[in-house]
Formats: structure tokens, C-alpha cells, sequence
């Protein structure tokens, strides 16, 4: 079936680190993708996504590729701060227009020391 | 971000209290979500709404009961809890229409049951 696998964490870089969060997932036809981001005591908060092949989402300095060939989505971004500390979701909607089909991975805590 | 919104933010119950989560959105969306997110699990979707009616319902205990009065309102009416049912419940919504299914979320209440 559908799923999505993402790297394991508890994940701690210094301030400035380049980060990257792996993310791929098995599905079929063509999902949409999404990194959500969730920040200590508070809900997911969508941070970006993809919807096609080699499309880039970004937002707030972080970047994803939606990767067919290499079935990944995989997180990047160029220098941490302190603020990024949380925990990031990697999830995907299952193509077929029915509702409530969004499967997550099971989330990697990001910890970004000063 | 005030697109979806959560109340309570806490709450601590007993095992024979009723109580009721509420979720609203604000964002003209018309399909609705409710989740259970428990440490060290993924996240579990639990109901799904669309267009005000109950589209899906993942094997939830019968002590957890939804209600979705119009497409801006979400309830979850809790009776009989155990304390393994202590999580965080978050709400999300969605455009039924929107291709990519994007899920917008509110911040959650985080349920404690002694």
C-alpha cells in the first residue's frame, strides 16, 4: 500500500548547519507531497508541497524536489537557526480525490543548537 | 494562524466525564478532519467529513462521537475515556475541490484522562 518513510531523528545540527530530512514514499499514480512542521506545544502547520514531477516547493528557506524517478521529497535548507527546532512531518495525498488520504511519515525531531 | 482553531487547548478528564473538543475553521473549506496524534505513534486519522457528511471512520472506539453541524464546525463529544485515549486530537479542513488535497490544521487540544 501507500507509505511514507522518513529518516529517523532525534536529528541536532549547530546554528547555520545545512540540513537535510530524507523523505520517500511508495504510491501509485502520481500524490501530491508535503512537508508539514511542528513547532513544540502546537499543531502541523504546512510548510510546503509539490503537486507533479520535478516540482520545487519552498518556503521560509526550505526547499523539497518531488523526485518521481527517486520516489523521494527529500527536505533541505541552507542554514539553520534556532527557531527551526521542531519536529517535521513528511506526508503525501493518495491520488483519487477521496478525502482523508493524507498519510504521514512518523515525523523527524529537528533540535538546532546556538 | 488563525485559519483553524481549536478549543479547548487543554483539557484533563475523568474516566466517567463527557466533554466535547470543538474546531472551527475559518476558511471557507468543506470537508473536515479529526486526528489523534500520541507520542511515539504516527498520526491517526480518526473521522473525516465532507460536505457535511461522514465520509469515513477509521475503527474509532464508540466513546469517541463526531458531529459536524455546517462546513465551518467540527465537534468530537468524548464519554468513558481511557487514560491510553490521553493525546493530542487535532482538526484540520480542506476544499474538497482542491487538486493537490491540502490540509490546513488547527493547533490541537491535548487531552489528558486520569
Amino acid at each position: 500500500g501507500d507509505s511514507v518513510t522518513q529518516m529517523e531523528g532525534p536529528v541536532t545540527l549547530s546554528e547555520e548547519a545545512f540540513l537535510t530530512i530524507n523523505c520517500t514514499y511508495t504510491a501509485t499514480g502520481y500524490p501530491s507531497l508535503f512537508w508539514y512542521v511542528q513547532y513544540p506545544g502546537e499543531g502541523l502547520q504546512l510548510l510546503l508541497k509539490a503537486t507533479k514531477a520535478d516540482d520545487k516547493g519552498s518556503n521560509k528557506g526550505f526547499e523539497a524536489t518531488y523526485r518521481k524517478e527517486t520516489t523521494s521529497f527529500h527536505l533541505e535548507k541552507g542554514s539553520v537557526q534556532v527557531s527551526d527546532s521542531a519536529v517535521y512531518f513528511c506526508a503525501l495525498a493518495r491520488p483519487g480525490g477521496s478525502q482523508g488520504n493524507l498519510i504521514f511519515g512518523k515525523g523527524t525531531k529537528l533540535s538546532v543548537k546556538p | 494562524e488563525t485559519g483553524v482553531t481549536q478549543t479547548p487547548r487543554h483539557l484533563v478528564m475523568g474516566m466517567t466525564n463527557k466533554k466535547s473538543l470543538k474546531c472551527e475553521q475559518h476558511l471557507g473549506h468543506n470537508a473536515m478532519y479529526w486526528y489523534k496524534q500520541s507520542a511515539k505513534k504516527p498520526l491517526e486519522l480518526m473521522f473525516v467529513y465532507s460536505l457535511e457528511e461522514r465520509v469515513e471512520n477509521n475503527s474509532v472506539p464508540s466513546r469517541f462521537s463526531p458531529e459536524c453541524p455546517n462546513s465551518s464546525h467540527l465537534f468530537l463529544h468524548l464519554h468513558t475515556l481511557q487514560p491510553e485515549d490521553s493525546a493530542l486530537y487535532l482538526c484540520a479542513s480542506s476544499q474538497v475541490e482542491d487538486a493537490s488535497d491540502t490540509q490546513y490544521f488547527g493547533p490541537g487540544t491535548r487531552l489528558t484522562v486520569l
